[in-house]
């Protein structure tokens, strides 16, 4: 079974700094795709970014980035120039590529507040 | 367009009682998964529907059940219901192209208590 572990229940930051949120995950899979997933307050889940286990390269997506460790299972999210906006709960998820099962595993999440 | 949508809103029920909840996923998309999110945990899978056919269930007990319309709509049906069953159920849709792994898209979510 697969299992996504995110060992900070809450972190804080003050406005343009940098945040880092940690995810680990365990799977016996080779092929994969790993997401960091945005809750905010009483608003809808939406995809932040998103890596295919078969890619050397670090996805990005703006001020977003990962720094995926294949060997180490870990899959940890970058945050520049924090925002106001990026207050929010953040949750690593895993499925891997079998087609027609979508199946996501989530991680417990990481509350991040940004202090203006 | 408009996005994934959930109905109704907010639901409260007493222990025993059933309860329907209702998806609607964007257009075009012909899958869609059930999720239940505990306050304070992260959603858990519960059903995976394409084309109207189970593709996944979760580790829950056989009084959750769904179906799929033929319209690509959802239902989540929950029986003989529990204080447990308390959370924040979330419907999530995607295309299901073939070869691909495609982005689901969450909706709102329908709030159930349990009292």
């Amino acid at each position: 079974a697969q299992t996504v572990t995110q060992s900070q229940p809450e972190m804080s930051v003050q406005e343009a700094e940098t945040v880092t949120l940690s995810c680990t995950y365990d799977t016996s899979e080779n092929n994969y795709y790993l997401f960091w997933y945005k809750q905010p307050p009483s608003r809808q889940m939406i995809l932040v970014i998103r890596q295919e286990a078969y890619k050397q390269q670090n996805a990005t997506e703006n001020r977003f980035s990962v720094n995926f460790q294949k060997a180490a299972k870990s899959f940890s999210l970058k945050i520049s120039d924090s925002q106001l906006g990026d207050t929010a709960m953040y949750f690593c998820a895993f499925t891997f590529t079998n087609f027609g099962n979508e199946k996501l595993t989530f991680g417990t999440g990481t509350r991040l507040t940004i202090i203006p | 367009d408009a996005g994934v949508t959930q109905s109704p809103t907010h639901l409260i029920k007493t222990r025993g009682q059933q309860v329907t909840l209702r998806c609607s996923p964007i257009s075009g998309h012909k899958s869609v998964s059930w999720y239940q999110q505990v306050l304070g945990q992260g959603p858990q899978f519960i059903f995976q529907y394409y084309e109207k056919e189970e593709r996944g269930r979760g580790n829950f007990p056989d009084r959750f059940s769904a179906r799929q319309f033929p319209n690509y709509s959802s239902e989540l049906n929950v029986n003989a219901l529990l204080l447990g069953d308390s959370a924040l159920y979330l419907c999530a849709s995607s295309l299901a192209t073939s070869g691909q792994m495609n982005e689901q898209f969450f909706g709102p979510g329908t709030r159930l208590t349990v009292l």
